[in-house]
């Protein structure tokens, strides 16, 4: 069974500084791995995901993310990060055979401070 | 391209009802999963829908049922509502529909049962 840990429930940060969020999965068999985020009453936005071929994978707005097969890890960065970001972020994996299943971890709640 | 719409996005339920949940998905997208969202549980995957025929399934009783019509459009029926059901219900529609596709996330339908 697939499972996916996020080591932080709540990150608190100063403005322009920055982050990681962090995610480690358990799976039996390779896995595409996902980073979401969600607003305030709202649904859930992809940020970026990894399918194969880079490790290193971004997004449009800054973030980056990096797969980590041996630690078995996909923590999230940004190099600076702006009071819009604060929002609930979700790491999740599905099984590449297992059609549209996503396995979500716990969810980190980044607060960015002026 | 209009998003995944969910109706109705509030509702409120007694113990013992029961309760349908509709979902939109975007255009042209033949898949339709269905998650729950619940500060305890987090967002747990419920179903998912392709083609009018079911793929996939959580670990949730048979009170949780589904369906998906001709024009993708699902519903996600709960009979019996109990307390703990109460929870935001989020629907994603992909395409083509692997599990590696992006999903796209409805703002949910937040049930609330007294």
């Amino acid at each position: 069974a697939q499972s996916v840990t996020q080591l932080d429930s709540q990150v608190p940060v100063f403005e322009e500084a920055p982050v990681e969020l962090r995610c480690n999965y358990s799976s039996s068999v390779s896995v595409y791995l996902f980073w979401y985020v969600q607003y305030p009453n709202q649904g859930l936005q992809l940020l970026l995901k990894y399918l194969s071929g880079s490790t290193l994978v971004e997004s449009i707005n800054g973030f980056e993310a990096e797969f980590n097969k041996s630690q078995t890890s996909f923590h999230l960065r940004k190099p600076s990060v702006h009071i819009s970001d604060t929002a609930e972020y979700f790491c999740a994996v599905s099984d590449p055979g297992g059609y549209n299943k996503l396995i979500f971890g716990a969810g980190t709640r980044l607060a960015v401070h002026p | 391209k209009a998003g995944v719409t969910q109706t109705p996005r509030y509702l409120i339920k007694t113990r013992g009802q029961q309760v349908t949940l509709s979902c939109s998905p975007i255009s042209g997208h033949r898949s339709v999963s269905w998650y729950q969202q619940t500060p305890g549980q987090g967002l747990q995957f419920l179903f998912e829908y392709f083609s009018e025929t079911q793929r996939n399934k959580g670990n949730f009783p048979g009170r949780f049922s589904g369906r998906q019509f001709s024009n993708s459009r699902s519903e996600m029926n709960v009979s019996t509502l109990e307390l703990g059901d109460s929870a935001l219900y989020l629907c994603a529609s992909s395409s083509p529909a692997g599990s590696g596709d992006t999903q796209y996330f409805g703002p949910g339908t937040r049930l609330t049962v007294l």
